[in-house]
């Protein structure tokens, strides 16, 4: 069966650092998207992005955050300057064309920031 | 925009049938998602309505009135393991196909 896969699956980095997110999507699928949950909270919309470009963004994604699709299979979430409140579990999630078709989620990234 | 309301908690017997209410507003629909999702882990498709009615797929059943903004997730013959938090998630019918999820009730199954 078809999975997205991501890496790390748990990151500590100190505030301030940069870190990148690393998600391969389903090979076939189009949209392209990454949630965060924070611990005890509902599964947030982070950015959405279709095409090798964002689609869509929540108030959450700021200038801190960036996306990108390097090589047509990595799908990345960056964070520059890592703040305290963005500890939580970032997932991946891919969605192919057609109806009826669900979202793919990833295992997640628990990102700790120390 | 879109709102998603589900209830928070709910508690069951082992061996009970429950039922999870989402009800939703939103501006453009394309699909309504139940996911189950354990502590620390990602969430796992449950089931997706589009048309409605209901889809049973073993002991677990949902149903979707699109006119009403409604769904329910049913689940049969509760087993310990079926405590978790289950997410209704609503997808857009815009090009993206955003899917917007809400806040998830956390079931417990007693014994």
């Amino acid at each position: 069966e078809p999975e997205v896969t991501q890496t790390p699956s748990h990151q500590v980095t100190q505030m301030g650092q940069e870190v990148i997110l690393r998600c391969v999507p389903i090979s076939n699928h189009l949209y392209f998207y990454w949630y965060r949950q924070i611990l005890g909270q509902k599964v947030e919309f982070l950015v959405s992005f279709y095409n090798n470009e964002i689609s869509e963004k929540s108030e959450i994604f700021d200038d801190q955050f960036s996306v990108e699709r390097p090589d047509g299979s990595n799908f990345t979430l960056k964070i520059r300057s890592t703040k305290l409140e963005d500890s939580a579990m970032y997932f991946c999630a891919s969605i192919g064309q057609g109806g009826y078709t669900e979202a793919f989620f990833g295992q997640g990234t628990r990102l700790t920031v120390v | 925009g879109q709102n998603i309301d589900q209830p928070t908690e709910m508690t069951a017997t082992e061996g009970a049938i429950v039922q999870i209410n989402c009800t939703y507003q939103t501006s453009g629909f394309n699909g309504l998602f139940w996911y189950q999702q354990h502590a620390g882990e990602a969430p796992t498709f449950l089931s997706y309505n589009v048309l409605d009615g209901l889809e049973e797929k073993g002991r677990f059943s949902s149903f979707l009135s699109r006119s009403k903004g409604y769904s329910y997730l049913l689940l049969k013959e509760l087993q310990m393991k079926d405590s978790a938090s289950y997410l209704c998630a609503v997808r857009n019918s815009g090009g993206y196909q955003k899917v917007t999820f809400g806040t998830g009730t956390k079931l417990q199954v007693i014994p």
